[in-house]
């Protein structure tokens, strides 16, 4: 079956535009990640989503940061006002609920900011 | 919290040769672990976990791990690598409740020469 979307593949902005970037989890799974990697810092957990709410958002780096998820399925991570250390690969993951550990990683947004 | 070390940020091999491939984690609560590989511009995909039972777990590609709680462990492992192996692979850990977001060590660099 199909996995986990992200789109786009690769998004090249400049510094101080807004970007979005979308995931499309698998059908099914109420749970949703995002990460980010990076080459300073690696792999680091941004926000958890169980349905529609985030429980868990500790991973936001600033306010800059900020994400929704509707109808328990896409879900959309928003950057503001963007900045050359926000350069990174997001990384979406799901699974089929909260509890069940395993994730499905999405092929991720590669984000340049110039 | 927890945190998970992989102190060899790239290894190279021969093919047909053995690796091990080395985790170590730290935290004050019962954890699952997992690998992960990343083959180039891809997302990452799991290759196997441990969650309770025997300590040694098999996965795909014939990748085994063996955890070792007295030593806070799980080093993976492969008896003979191929040219395909070449990739990033990445150490996981997640508590046993909560949001059971990933927390990765810094990823190891397998290169495999001919």
């Amino acid at each position: 079956g199909a996995g986990v979307s992200q789109s786009p593949s690769n998004k090249v902005t400049e510094k101080g535009k807004d970007v979005e970037l979308r995931c499309d989890p698998i059908s099914g799974h109420t749970a949703l990640y995002w990460y980010r990697q990076s080459l300073g810092q690696g792999l680091e957990f941004l926000i958890y989503f169980q349905g529609n709410s985030a429980p868990d958002k500790s991973g936001l780096p600033s306010d800059r940061f900020s994400a929704e998820r509707t109808g328990g399925s896409v879900s959309t991570l928003t950057i503001q006002r963007t900045q050359q250390e926000d350069s990174a690969v997001y990384l979406c993951a799901s699974s089929y609920r909260g509890d069940s550990y395993e994730q499905y990683f999405g092929p991720g947004t590669r984000l340049t900011v110039t | 919290a927890q945190s998970v070390t992989q102190l060899d940020s790239q290894v190279p091999v021969f093919e047909e040769a053995p690796v091990e491939l080395r985790c170590n984690y730290s935290s004050s609560v019962s954890v699952y672990l997992f690998w992960y590989v990343q083959y180039p511009n891809q997302g990452l995909q799991l290759l196997l976990k441990y969650l309770s039972g025997s300590t040694l777990v098999k996965g795909i590609n014939g990748f085994e791990a063996e955890f070792n709680k007295s030593q806070t462990s799980f080093h993976l492992r492969k008896p003979s690598v191929h040219i395909s192996d070449t990739a990033e692979y990445f150490c996981a850990v997640s508590r046993l409740s909560g949001t059971y977001k990933y927390i990765f060590g810094t990823g190891t660099r397998l290169k495999v020469l001919a």
